[in-house]
């Protein structure tokens, strides 16, 4: 069975601070990982990775693949409050069809 | 764009009362998949389903719970006879035909008391 393991499960920051989440992932035939931002409502997609060692950067985010390693890090600088949030890891496998396995997510709290 | 529907955004039901959520994908969008996330808990597939097909159902309960996405209309989650431990978020989330990754609506918020 395909599993997602999401740390640490939460943390509390100040602002200013940088944040480093992480996510590993055992699935068979491996086709992407996903970084998701859920706050009160829907989660909105943050980035799409498939390749290893590719940094993908949106704004303060940024994301990295070790498809050797099997993890994945979610990185944010200078955190704001607007980043508290629970942030959420998925993989998507052929094997599983189109559907996305889900880590538990790390809440992320970002004092003032 | 309105992007993906869902409604209601909360539904109270009593134990041994029927539940259906609605979901409407995007525009263009003719995946289907349904989530439930329980309480602290990550999100957990349930069902994806095509127009007038069900692709996968692997996570769904058994019993109780069916789902369908018909020529027309939005796609229905139901549950029959609902329990307390039925209680969760359910989000529902569209994809494009040529493309995998989902945009998710903002979720149905079943309470059984």
């Amino acid at each position: 069975e395909d599993k997602v393991v999401q740390s640490p499960l939460s943390l509390v920051v100040h602002e200013g601070d940088t944040v480093t989440l992480n996510c590993s992932y055992e699935v068979t035939n491996f086709r992407s990982l996903l970084w998701y931002k859920q706050e009160k409502k829907a989660p909105t997609f943050l980035f799409m990775l498939t390749s290893s060692g590719i940094e993908k950067k949106s704004g303060r985010l940024s994301s990295i693949l070790d498809k050797k390693e099997l993890f994945s890090i979610l990185n944010i600088t200078a955190t704001q409050t607007g980043d508290s949030a629970v942030y959420l890891c998925a993989v998507e496998a052929p094997a599983a069809g189109n559907k996305l396995t889900f880590g538990g997510g790390t809440r992320v709290l970002v004092k003032p | 764009n309105a992007g993906v529907m869902q409604n209601p955004r909360h539904l109270v039901r009593r134990r041994g009362q029927e539940a259906r959520l609605r979901c409407s994908p995007m525009k263009g969008h003719s995946h289907v998949y349904w989530y439930r996330q329980l309480p602290e808990e990550g999100l957990k597939f349930m069902v994806y389903l095509q127009k007038e097909n069900i692709i996968d159902e692997s996570g769904m309960p058994k019993e109780r719970f069916s789902a369908e996405f018909p020529k027309e209309g939005p796609s229905i989650l139901r549950i029959q006879q609902v329990v307390r431990g039925d209680s969760a978020a359910y989000f529902c989330a569209s994809s494009p035909l040529s493309e995998w990754y989902y945009t998710f609506g903002s979720g149905t918020r079943l309470t059984v008391v």
